[in-house]
């Protein structure tokens, strides 16, 4: 099984900073298939990043995503109050597909 | 616009089965897959399990193998999770989410079906 961790478990950040996620995986993952998602309380998770850097529809440009193998990183340029959120990697291998288990991105 | 909409919630007790509905609309349902992904209260995401809605192939999480089974309706655009022997464990908000099978993420999500097993 290949286990998604995502680091750190929470970061502490205030509006306007930048915000660096990390999702490393326990083998090689296709860059094809890494995904990140962003959940608010109460709502369902939403699509930012799919293809590993390919961002979702309607995701503004300060979300990026890079890396390849084993090692992603979801980028926030410049966090807006609305950024506050847990966010979750995913992949798909062998066609079977495992999360993260989130990094909160909260206001310092 | 593209919608999923799940079936309300439910209370079970141990040892009992629960089947959740979730109704697509606002695209082609054959074109797409539908995965199942719960989420423990103050949890992480869990895949479930997944269907293919143009030939039906199916494909569960290895933990929940044997327990739970996915099935698509083509003619009323409905999959349906059906989660047998239910444990307190299994007390989850349980969400349906379109697949694009390109790139294997997940694009729409339901709104989530709270189903709560207590006896």
């Amino acid at each position: 099984e290949n286990v998604l961790t995502q680091s750190p478990g929470t970061l502490s950040l205030s509006p306007g900073e930048r915000a660096t996620l990390s999702c490393r995986a326990s083998q090689s993952v296709s860059s094809s298939y890494l995904a990140w998602y962003q959940q608010k309380p109460g709502q369902a998770p939403r699509l930012l990043i799919y293809g590993a850097s390919t961002r979702a529809t309607g995701i503004p440009d300060r979300f990026s995503g890079s890396g390849s193998g084993t090692d992603f990183t979801l980028t926030i340029s410049r966090l807006e109050p609305e950024d506050f959120a847990v966010y979750y990697c995913q992949q798909f291998v062998g066609s079977l597909w495992t999360f993260g288990q989130g990094t909160k991105v909260e206001i310092k | 616009q593209v919608q999923l909409v799940q079936s309300g919630g439910e209370v079970k007790m141990p040892g009992a089965s629960v089947k959740v509905s979730c109704k697509a609309s606002g695209y082609s349902f054959t074109s797409y897959g539908i995965s199942w992904v719960r989420q423990a209260p103050g949890q992480g995401l869990e895949w479930m399990g997944w269907i293919s809605a143009s030939n039906g192939n199916t494909r569960y999480a290895q933990n929940l193998q044997g327990r739970v089974t996915v099935t698509a309706d083509t003619s009323t655009t409905t999959t349906y999770m059906e989660l047998r022997s239910l444990r307190s464990d299994d007390t989850a908000i349980y969400y349906c989410a379109r697949v694009d099978v390109i790139v294997a993420a997940s694009d729409s999500w339901g709104q989530g079906t709270l189903v709560t097993v207590a006896s």
